[in-house]
């Protein structure tokens, strides 16, 4: 009973491909995000989602889409993927209302692009 | 977006004692603070919020000083399992624009 998901764990593709990463979440939290933790290990925000609306954009390029088919699910489509592509993306998901804010975290998609 | 920063080590240290981790950030409208704790090749979790008041946890004690933007936190009696990266983390605004990282500190224990 795993709290937060991704799917695949690892993927290895070659530039100019397209794929998705999975997100899921059973903790019933109405928001969700994205991050990208670069091979420097640092970890930047990239999307979120609240109650399947666009919450920020940060600066990410447009090949990068994150697609919510309802609360318990965010995921996240690449374009034409580059080389700078190659990172760990970590799916998060957190309640805003409550007394306590806690994003909890995915295990993690680790991204090679060759 | 604003910055954490944090010294990012290695700090290696013997088991038994005693370390402090600093960090500082530049966005002063910041309202909640964090440290998370990752494990190599593992996902980010929380280790503990960090109030005004400072607070404990067992043998973790963190503080928050907002004049100076800077939050802190002490490990008393270290263990070889505390070996990981520290990240020191800010929410700014609503918590829907997520949070903001520091890169982290890299703590080894030794036996």
């Amino acid at each position: 009973d795993t709290a937060v998901s991704q799917t695949p764990k690892y993927l290895v593709t070659q530039m100019g491909n397209d794929k998705s990463i999975k997100c899921e979440q059973n903790l019933g939290h109405d928001t969700m995000y994205w991050y990208k933790q670069d091979s420097k290990k640092f970890l930047k925000i990239m999307f979120s989602y609240n109650n399947k609306e666009l919450i920020i954009n940060e600066t990410v390029p447009n090949r990068f889409s994150p697609k919510s088919p309802d609360k318990a699910h965010l995921n996240l489509h690449i374009n034409s993927l580059e080389l700078g592509d190659s990172a760990v993306y970590f799916c998060a998901s957190s309640q805003l209302t409550g007394p306590t804010y806690e994003q909890y975290f995915g295990p993690g998609t680790r991204l090679t692009v060759t | 977006r604003k910055e954490v920063e944090q010294d990012p080590g290695p700090f290696n240290v013997p088991e038994g004692a005693t370390v402090a981790f600093n960090c500082t950030y530049s966005n002063s409208a910041s309202q909640s603070f964090f440290w998370y704790r990752q494990d190599c090749r593992k996902e980010p979790k929380l280790l503990m919020s960090v109030y005004s008041s400072g607070n404990e946890d067992g043998r973790f004690t963190a503080q928050l000083n907002r004049a100076s933007q800077y939050i802190s936190l002490l490990i008393r009696d270290s263990k070889l399992s505390d070996s990981a990266t520290y990240l020191c983390v800010v929410l700014s605004g609503g918590g829907a624009d997520g949070l903001t990282f520091g890169k982290g500190t890299h703590l080894i224990i030794q036996p």
